[in-house]
């Protein structure tokens, strides 16, 4: 069965600083990739998707991912974080044709700090 | 709101009791999935629905947990004789299948407590 290994569980920035979360799956086949976000009190929503095509995908909010075949890893960016990006972060996988329940990661706590 | 809809959003129990979920996808989403997530961890997933046919069920926790989708619209999760161990967030979501790309739509979840 695959397995989403996020290897951050608490990551702690200040505004504007760079931010690379990591992501690997250890599934080798055909995968669909995403990214979910999980703001304080709210519900889980896409932030990204990767299926096909080119492995740089860009999302929501200024975020991008960077789909690695060869490492297997799916690594979420962003170039200038905000206070207002403080939230749990999930990568999540499914095997191809994506028809089936997602694998997700334990997750990511990201906390910025103004 | 067209999102997905659960309720109730928190439910608590006594162990042995019974309970159910009720999950309302997005009203033009043919797969409803429901999934459960406990502190610290991402969402597990349990099972699918592609319009009423339950199309994987062997990732359900235990044979106490059933879930339904009678007329491929709402589905119900139910959990019998509740343990301590079930106390978690159940979270449904639904998706359009091929035309949407798979993208799931999480709804709130319903937060069970077992006492």
């Amino acid at each position: 069965a695959q397995s989403v290994s996020q290897h951050n569980h608490h990551v702690i920035l200040s505004e504007a600083a760079s931010l690379e979360l990591g992501c690997n799956y250890s599934y080798g086949g055909t995968v669909n990739l995403f990214w979910y976000v999980q703001y304080p009190g709210q519900h889980l929503q896409l932030l990204l998707k990767y299926f096909s095509g080119d492995p740089l995908v860009k999302g929501i909010k200024g975020f991008e991912a960077e789909f690695i075949k060869s490492k297997f890893s799916f690594n979420l960016r962003k170039p200038s974080v905000q206070w207002s990006d403080t939230a749990e972060y999930f990568c999540a996988v499914v095997l191809g044709g994506g028809a089936d329940g997602l694998t997700f990661g334990k997750g990511t706590h990201l906390i910025i700090q103004p | 709101d067209t999102g997905v809809s659960q309720d109730p959003r928190h439910k608590i129990t006594k162990r042995g009791q019974n309970v159910t979920f009720r999950c309302d996808p997005i009203s033009e989403h043919n797969r409803l999935y429901w999934y459960r997530q406990t502190l610290g961890q991402g969402p597990e997933f349990l099972t699918y629905f592609q319009n009423e046919a339950q199309l994987e069920k062997s990732r359900l926790l235990s044979d106490r947990f059933s879930a339904e989708r009678p007329k491929g619209s709402f589905s119900t999760l139910e959990i019998q004789r509740t343990e301590q161990g079930d106390s978690a967030m159940y979270l449904c979501a639904s998706s359009h299948g091929l035309a949407g790309g798979h993208e799931q739509f999480f709804g709130p979840g319903t937060r069970l407590t077992v006492l």
